[in-house]
Order: structure tokens, then sequence, then C-alpha cells
């Protein structure tokens, strides 16, 4: 059984340009979450996609922006790209309703803004 | 969501016992402690979660005191291989939609040989 899957594993991108990154959850998982996590840093959240909605968001500007798909994959995307926004970007998943012992993250995909 | 203080980083020798201790002080009655372990270049990887008390389980033991404004994370006999970031966060088991996990700092443990 595969756990969360990302992709790509490593992305570089310039200043003002647009990035989008993927991720499969785990068998048997609905509910998808995506978080930042700046070098040095512990992972920040940036929102959670449930039944192919945004069901909760945090501190994240509207460049940061995602979709999930029937089959729970989901995206996230990233506009107008910001030196700032270089970080490893962590995907997790989980059956709606569950502990939070039951989240799952993927490996993670490390974008690089030059 | 309840605030966490844990030390920024700690240093350990093979087979010795660690024990990293979390502060929330303002944990609520709903709330769970829940430890992660992340490795460089990996997500963070769940340990083990509790409400009051002890809980054990393969990897780790819980110790929660009765006032809960503390825990702390026991790791029996580490190994190189336990080198990672540990962190601890404090919320409820199940919300009623989201269930976002609020990260730290976290505590770089260094295992050394």
């Amino acid at each position: 059984d595969a756990g969360v899957t990302q992709s790509p594993t490593h992305l570089i991108k310039t200043r003002g340009q647009q990035v989008t990154l993927r991720c499969s959850p785990k068998s048997g998982h609905d509910t998808v979450s995506w978080y930042q996590q700046a070098l040095g840093q512990g992972p920040q959240f940036i929102f959670q996609y449930y039944e192919e909605e945004e069901r909760q968001r945090g501190n994240f500007p509207d460049r940061f922006s995602g979709h999930q798909f029937p089959n729970y994959s989901s995206e996230l995307n990233v506009n107008a790209l910001l030196l700032g926004d270089s970080a490893l970007y962590l995907c997790a998943s989980r059956r709606d309703r569950e502990s939070t012992d039951t989240q799952y993250f993927g490996p993670g995909t490390r974008l690089t803004v030059l | 969501l309840a605030k966490t203080t844990q030390p920024i980083s700690m240093d350990s020798y093979e087979g010795q016992e660690v024990n990293i201790t979390c502060s929330h002080n303002n944990i609520a009655t709903n709330d769970y402690i829940t430890w992660y372990q992340q490795f460089p270049s990996q997500g963070p990887r769940f340990i083990i979660q509790g409400y009051k008390t002890k809980v054990t389980n393969e990897v780790a033991s819980l110790f929660i005191p009765a006032d809960r404004k503390s825990s702390t994370l026991s790791l029996p006999r580490v190994s190189l291989s336990d080198t990672a970031v540990y962190y601890c966060l404090v919320g409820p088991w199940v919300t009623n939609a989201g269930n976002m996990l609020t990260f730290g700092g976290g505590t770089r443990l260094m295992v050394k040989p």
C-alpha cells in the first residue's frame, strides 16, 4: 500500500513564475492538507481540501490556491513566486473525522525560487 | 490553540535514554498531546499521542502529569537513526472540520556514537 506521494521532488523557479505541486493521498484517505516548511522551521498549515472544496485555510495569501480531484488527489498552485516561497511543501492525508494520529505526510517537494 | 515550548536542541549518545519535555500551559480540556518525528527532507511521522498519565508504544513513552501543563517524550536507548527533529503538538483529537496541525520549532535531537 503506497503512502502519500508527491511530485516533483525538487523544483527550481524564478521570481514571478507560477508553480503547481501534486499530491496523491494514502489509499482510503479523502482529506488532503498542504503545509509549507521553511528551512529550520516547523511546517505551517496552508489549507485543507475535503470533498473537492477548501475546508480550512491558514494565514497564506491568495497567491496560494489548490484543488482536489474526484480521486482525492490534490494540487497546490502558487502564483507570482517570491524568494520567500522557497521551502519544502508537504502534503498530508487522512480520513475525515479521524483523529490526528491518522494523518500521514508525504516526502515533500523542495521548491527553490531564484 | 495552545502554544507549546520545547528545547531547541539536545545531544545524546547511543544507548542512552532521551527525555524531551514540552510545556503547554494553556492546554484546553479537549486537547490531546501528539509528538511527531521528522528526518531531513522527509515529512513528519506520528510517534505517539496521549491525553493524561502515561502512554507507551513500540517507539516511545509519553508522560503527562495530572495538571497536563507539560509532557515528556521518552525515547529508550536511542541510536544514531533517532537523530531527527521532534515536534510537540497540542490540539483536539477530532474537530468538526480540519484537524489543522500547528507545529512549533521542534527539538533537534543529535545522537552521537
